[in-house]
């Protein structure tokens, strides 16, 4: 089983450049999410889906945009890249609230120089 | 929002040592997750729980609902052990789902 899948795993870009990442979920989960992880703070939400077609911004939204097209695949878009957006962003899926386990992805390694 | 707080940010231990680590949140929950993540690596669901206590090998997760505290203990802890432990809750209001972390606690277990 795959899992909860992210792509690419490292990306440097410079600023003011867009890139896409992508997240797959093989387990027919309804709810997606995309959190960032930085130094000394715990991972935020950026974005999140409960279901295809359908999204809704978090904690940490701006500058990032989403799409959830197909139920097994999550999107983020980075339109404009800064430094600030540098982190590491991981992907989750669950098939219910937060009373339910949720599989996170490897992990994104994103550097905006 | 529901706060959660991790005891201690780091700890260093030797191999074979028992090891505790502390959470704790402001907001009644219906559960609580551990997880794992070594370095440079993904995150990984340890437990999650409820009430009472779970097992799972030298893993040992805690919870006192009314005392809005958990644990999380290893026994015999190995350096294969050394990575960072993150407690989150489930964030209530809305329809997101989504989880609220704690900053994490970063073990090393020295051979």
């Amino acid at each position: 089983n795959a899992g909860v899948t992210q792509t690419p795993k490292f990306r440097v870009l410079k600023t003011g450049q867009s890139m896409t990442l992508l997240c797959a979920q093989d387990m027919n989960h309804e709810y997606m999410y995309w959190y960032r992880q930085d130094p000394g703070m715990g991972l935020r939400l950026i974005h999140y889906s409960v279901g295809e077609g359908t999204t809704a911004k978090g904690e940490v939204p701006d500058g990032y945009n989403v799409s959830r097209l197909k139920k097994q695949n999550f999107l983020l878009g980075l339109e404009s890249a800064a430094p600030s957006q540098t982190s590491v962003y991981f992907c989750a899926s669950s098939k219910g609230t937060g009373s339910t386990e949720a599989f996170f992805g490897q992990g994104t390694r994103l550097t905006v120089v | 929002k529901n706060e959660v707080e991790q005891s201690p940010q780091n700890l260093t231990a030797q191999e074979g040592e028992f090891i505790t680590i502390n959470c704790s949140y402001s907001v009644g929950i219906s559960a609580l997750h551990w997880l794992q993540q070594h370095p440079g690596g993904g995150i990984v669901s340890l437990f999650m729980l409820s009430s009472g206590k779970k097992k799972h090998g030298r893993l040992i997760a805690t919870i006192n609902i009314q005392e809005k505290h958990s644990s999380l203990h290893i026994t015999a802890s190995h350096p294969r052990d050394s990575a960072v432990y993150i407690c989150a809750v489930p964030h209530y209001g809305g329809s997101q789902g989504n989880l609220i972390f704690g900053k994490g606690t970063k073990l090393s277990v020295k051979p």
